[in-house]
C-alpha cells in the first residue's frame, strides 16, 4: 500500500494564480483532512471530509476548496493564490473520527 | 476551542538520556495523540491515548484526564530520536480533525 500521496511535493505561484494540490489515499478510509503548517504554529486544519461527496470547512478554510468524488482522493483547490497561503501543506487520512490519523509527505507551497 | 501548550518548546539532550515532553489542553477531550516529525518534514503517529498509559520500545505515553495533562517519555535516547514531537488532542464531539499543539524540538547529541 502507498498509504497517502500527496503531489507536488514543491511548487511557487505567483500571486493571483490557482492550483490544485493533489491527495490520495489508498487504504479505503472514509475520512480525509487538509491541514497547513506555518513556521512556528500547531498545524490547523483547511476542510474536512467524512465520505465521498461530504465535506465541512475546519478552522482556516478562506480561499480554499476542497472536492471529494470518490472514496479516495480529496483535492484542494486554491483559487487566487496570496502570500499568506505559503505554508506546508499536509493531507491525512483515518477511518473514522477516533482513529489514528495517517499523514502524506506534504506539499511546500510558496506564493510570490 | 481547545488550547493545547507543549513544553519544553526546544530541548537538546545527550545519548541515553531519559527525555519527557509534556502537554497540557484546555477543554476535554476524547482522545490524546502524540506524533513525530522527522527532519525531512514526514508526520507518523507514534500513540493514541484516551487513558492510562502506553509504551512501544523506548517510548512511553501518559495521560491525566483530571489534570487534562500527558507526557511523553523516551528512555535510553539515541540520536535517530531526533525530531518535533507533536501533540494534538480531538474534541469530544464531531468529525472535525485535530487540535495542534506547536511541537517540541529534540535534539540528542551523540
Amino acid at each position: 500500500n502507498a498509504g497517502v500521496t500527496q503531489t507536488p511535493k514543491f511548487r511557487i505561484l505567483k500571486i493571483g494564480q490557482s492550483m490544485t494540490l493533489q491527495c490520495a489515499q489508498d487504504m479505503n478510509h472514509n475520512y480525509m483532512y487538509w491541514y497547513r503548517q506555518d513556521p512556528g504554529m500547531g498545524l490547523k486544519l483547511i476542510y474536512y471530509s467524512v465520505g465521498a461527496g461530504i465535506t465541512d470547512k475546519g478552522e482556516v478554510p478562506n480561499g480554499y476548496n476542497v472536492s471529494r468524488s470518490t472514496t479516495e482522493d480529496f483535492p484542494l483547490r486554491l483559487e487566487l493564490a496570496a502570500p499568506s497561503q505559503t505554508s506546508v501543506y499536509f493531507c491525512a487520512s483515518s477511518p473514522g473520527p477516533y482513529n489514528e490519523q495517517f499523514f502524506g509527505p506534504g506539499t511546500r507551497l510558496t506564493v510570490l | 476551542k481547545n488550547e493545547v501548550e507543549q513544553s519544553p518548546q526546544n530541548l537538546t539532550a545527550q545519548e541515553g538520556e531519559f527525555i519527557t515532553i509534556n502537554c497540557s489542553y484546555s477543554v476535554g477531550i476524547s482522545a490524546l495523540h502524540w506524533l513525530q516529525q522527522h527532519p525531512g518534514g514526514g508526520i507518523v503517529s507514534l500513540f493514541m491515548l484516551s487513558s492510562g498509559k502506553k509504551k512501544h520500545g523506548r517510548l512511553i505515553a501518559t495521560i491525566n484526564i483530571q489534570e487534562k495533562h500527558s507526557s511523553l517519555h523516551i528512555t535510553a535516547s539515541h540520536p535517530r530520536d531526533s525530531a518535533v514531537y507533536i501533540c494534538a488532542v480531538k474534541d469530544g464531539g464531531g468529525a472535525d480533525g485535530l487540535t495542534f499543539g506547536k511541537g517540541t524540538h529534540l535534539i540528542i547529541q551523540p
